[in-house]
Formats: structure tokens, C-alpha cells, sequence
């Protein structure tokens, strides 16, 4: 099993669409939560991190995370064109320092 | 403010060599962590420098190793570089200490192919 797992997609969804990304973890240890994205080519870029339990909002995009569960969350709303890219969801630890165990992520398409 | 910078970009090396890649972090932040990026593979953590010293190590082999210094700049190093050691090498800048992770700003990367 995986420590981090992500669907690979592609996910497709229509321009103005809500985009669902889901991350499930498995290491009960974990505390951080955050979500990048990456455009082919170019390095992962910051979008959300999440520490509680619940959701955070910021923008265009919510974050939710169950700890019980095990699985965090990133929902886009109004998806843009622009927003296609990979999705990565990573995860660290109390204890680890700044180790982030990241997921393989999931390819969101938005289609006009 | 500045953010992460990495150089070279681009490195193109033959096998049996070493290599040194370099990375400024933001100002002010004093944790620097590579990572090895593949399409196989994805995003592996390779180690974390904070304050000088590797606080974290992943599960890489001795061939690859690090330093941080005292200005937080860091180095990762590879030496006897094999084909399989052709990635995308990326450094993450983080503020450092605290009970969570903090967030983490990735550089551009190095391109590294190794021939």
C-alpha cells in the first residue's frame, strides 16, 4: 500500500464545472496536509495546506480533510482552462521535520 | 521577495561522474529539502537540511548526500552517477521549525540526464 494514493486520472470535467481531487493516507501519524499543482514542465506550485479537520476555503478552491477517514480533498469550483494541470497531494508528519511524502497525483482537465 | 533558486537548470552528465546542484532558499527561511522527481517514481524525498544540519533522510543511496550553509544555501551532490539518476531535481524552501510542516516553495529545478 501506498503511503500517499491519488487517483492518476485524467479527470475531466467542463469549463465552469466543480473539479473533485481526492488523496486517501495512510500513515495515522500525519498532520499536514497540502496540495500542489504542476504544470507539465514547470515545478510544483503551493495551492493549500490544511492542518484541522473540516473544510478551508481560499478563493476558488476548499479544502477537506478527515483525519478519521483518512483523506483530504480539494474541490475547484468554476474550473477553469487554466487550471489544467497535475494535482499533487502531500502529506508530513509531527515529528519528520519538513519530509513531505507525496501522492503521484491526479491529472485534471478542464474542456471548453 | 526572491524565491527559490536553483542552478543549474539544465545538466547533462555521463555516467561514472559527480555532479554538485545548488539552491537558494527564501530569505529568511532556514529549511531546504530536495527531492528526486521521475515519471516512475513521482515526487521521492531524498533529505532536509535545517540550521546546517540533515534532519531528515530518505531512503536514497549513500551516493547521494547534501550540505547546508550557514546562510541556508544548500548543495545535493551525486557521485558516480548512473542512468537511473536522470531526473528532475527539485528544492523546497520552508520557514523551518514548528510542531507541523510548514509550507513548502519548490524551485524551478534542475533537469539532470545522465548519458
Amino acid at each position: 500500500q501506498k503511503e500517499v494514493e491519488q487517483n492518476s486520472g485524467p479527470l475531466s470535467v467542463p469549463e465552469g464545472a466543480i473539479a473533485s481531487l481526492n488523496c486517501t493516507y495512510s500513515d495515522r501519524g500525519s498532520q499536514s496536509f497540502f496540495w500542489y499543482r504542476q504544470y507539465s514542465g514547470k515545478s510544483p506550485e503551493l495551492i493549500m495546506f490544511i492542518y484541522s479537520n473540516g473544510d478551508k476555503e481560499d478563493g476558488r478552491f476548499t479544502a477537506q480533510l478527515n483525519k478519521a477517514s483518512q483523506y483530504v480533498s480539494l474541490l475547484i469550483r468554476d474550473s477553469q482552462p487554466s487550471d489544467s494541470a497535475t494535482y499533487l497531494c502531500a502529506v508530513g508528519r509531527t515529528g519528520g521535520g519538513n519530509k513531505l511524502t507525496f501522492g503521484t497525483g491526479t491529472q485534471l482537465k478542464v474542456e471548453l | 521577495k526572491a524565491g527559490v533558486t536553483q542552478t543549474p537548470r539544465y545538466l547533462i552528465k555521463t555516467r561514472g561522474q559527480q555532479v554538485t546542484l545548488s539552491c537558494s532558499p527564501i530569505s529568511g527561511h532556514r529549511s531546504v529539502s530536495w527531492y528526486q522527481q521521475t515519471p516512475g517514481q513521482g515526487l521521492q524525498f531524498l533529505f532536509e537540511y535545517f540550521s546546517e544540519t540533515q534532519r531528515n533522510k530518505g531512503n536514497f543511496p549513500g551516493r547521494f548526500s547534501g550540505r547546508q550553509f550557514s546562510n541556508s544555501r544548500s548543495e545535493m551532490n551525486v557521485s558516480t552517477l548512473e542512468l537511473g539518476d536522470s531526473a528532475l531535481y527539485l528544492c523546497a524552501s520552508s520557514p523551518g521549525q514548528g510542531a507541523l510542516n510548514t509550507e513548502a516553495f519548490f524551485g524551478q529545478g534542475t533537469r539532470l540526464t545522465v548519458v
